[in-house]
């Protein structure tokens, strides 16, 4: 059971849009920076977005964060084939002092 | 260009030790902290454990305190796991990452199996 909470699997159509939800508490996502992962089949995760809706150079803006709260949203538009991943948010708790993710969102573009 | 490359992984009995290192490069090393991050076979990702610039600060996840040590060499510009008393559950591909609030940077991973 991971200390936040994702969807298991998110899906839609080549060009729509999607967004993968991140709940967590007030020791974790409520009080620190949240950042989303991707990872494409048989490689190592890449940063998405970090400080909760930033992006590092080279991620198209097609890819967006935000935090409200405890819970926080990874939004995709555009979707392409190639977005087909593995999506994970983590943070860092507080109370555990340790670092968390969610248990990853399955991308699925039909 | 930031790398990361980890070696070290392998099989090793339960109740056995590995050392996993983390070659670093093209970065100032000791500026960073660092961490280590491990995805059991078909499973999502489990923050390991990490070390400040200095080695004065470490933190673990509670499943790995008092069998693991994560440790680095910054004039080597490398990381460290020491593993020891391993268990079926330690299984999984470990990989390093540079860290401040994200980890912004990951090495491909080093396959660690615990079986007998």
């Amino acid at each position: 059971q991971s200390v936040l909470t994702q969807p298991p699997s998110v899906s839609a159509a080549p060009g729509q849009k999607v967004t993968i939800s991140c709940s967590g508490s007030s020791s974790n996502i409520g009080n620190n920076y949240v950042s989303w992962y991707q990872q494409l089949p048989g490689t190592a995760p890449k940063l998405l977005i970090y400080e909760n809706n930033k992006r590092p150079s080279g991620i198209p803006d097609r890819f967006s964060g935000s935090k409200s709260g405890t819970s926080a949203t990874l939004g995709i538009t555009g979707l392409q084939t190639g977005d087909e991943a593995d999506y994970y948010c983590g943070t860092w708790d507080s109370s555990l002092s340790g670092g968390v993710f969610g248990g990853g969102t399955k991308l699925t573009v039909l | 260009e930031v790398q990361l490359v980890e070696s070290g992984g392998g099989l090793v009995q339960p109740g056995g030790s590995l050392r996993l290192s983390c070659a670093a490069s093209g970065f100032t090393f000791s500026s960073y902290w660092m961490s280590w991050v491990r995805q059991a076979p078909g499973k999502g990702l489990e923050w390991v454990a990490n070390i400040k610039q200095d080695g004065s600060e470490k933190y673990y996840v509670d499943s790995v305190k008092g069998r693991f040590t994560i440790s680095r060499d910054n004039a080597k510009n490398s990381l460290y796991l020491q593993m020891n008393s391993l268990r079926a559950e330690d299984t999984a591909v470990y990989y390093c990452a540079r860290s401040g609030q994200q980890l912004d940077y990951w090495g491909q991973g080093t396959l660690v199996s615990v079986s007998s």
